[in-house]
């Protein structure tokens, strides 16, 4: 069955970097774009990256461009975010988030999610 | 880039029926699939709905999709409401670089 573990949330401050990781498994990672969704504490989901199967294109949110970067490895079906410059509103869950296609199209597994949290 | 308007909040008792909308901004609804998600708390999002109106393996036909472009909207409805539908619900769509979610509709079966 398909599984994606998130990790590398935490408490940094403002200004700080993180590292997010999703380790997939249950099915064939590279074949699949894939994205990064967040949810702020109490509020809706609001769509971060997306990556295609290859990683030859990436998509960003307006919010997050420039300061945060997905990549993958699909040697070791792993996804990740590398989030810079983060600041207070940047605090919530993030998702990883397969793609039905190699495209943006729609989610069809989620993660468990990993908070984050912006603070001093 | 279009956005998705939905209702912040619809109740409905059991039994009952209930329909959530969907608003695109701009653009046509019909240009891109809508997906819908129900979000319970403390849980990820799962696929209720996907392109426009198919309902994933395990998902009841108490749910069915719809879109409408004469008021350029989608429509999630629930029928037969159970207490166990009460959960938050989200429309989805996209464009070649972007998706994007509608701000969720907490549904109350009450």
């Amino acid at each position: 069955q398909v599984q994606l573990v998130e990790s590398g949330g935490g408490v940094v401050q403002p200004g700080g970097s993180l590292r997010l990781s999703c380790a997939a498994s249950g099915f064939t990672f590279s074949s699949y774009g894939m994205h990064w969704v967040r949810q702020a504490p109490g509020k809706g989901l609001e769509w971060v990256a997306f990556i295609r199967y290859d990683g030859s294109n990436k998509y960003y949110a307006d919010s997050v461009k420039g300061r945060f970067t997905i990549s993958r490895d699909n040697s070791k079906n792993t996804l990740y975010l590398q989030m810079n410059s983060l600041r207070a509103e940047d605090t919530a869950v993030y998702y990883c988030a397969k793609d039905q296609l190699v495209i943006i199209r729609a989610f069809d597994y989620w993660g468990q999610g990993t908070l984050v949290t912006v603070s001093s | 880039n279009f956005m998705l308007t939905q209702p912040h909040s619809v109740s409905e008792s059991p039994g009952k029926t209930v329909t959530i909308s969907c608003t695109r901004s701009s653009g046509s609804i019909a240009s891109n699939y809508v997906q819908w998600y129900q979000q319970r708390p403390g849980s990820s999002p799962t696929t209720v709905i996907y392109e426009d109106n198919q309902r994933p393996s395990g998902v009841p036909d108490r749910f069915s999709g719809s879109i409408d472009s004469s008021s350029n909207s989608a429509s999630l409805t629930i029928s037969g409401l159970k207490t166990e539908d009460e959960a938050d619900y989200y429309c989805q769509s996209y464009d070649s670089s972007f998706a994007v979610f509608g701000g969720g509709t907490q549904l109350t079966v009450l």
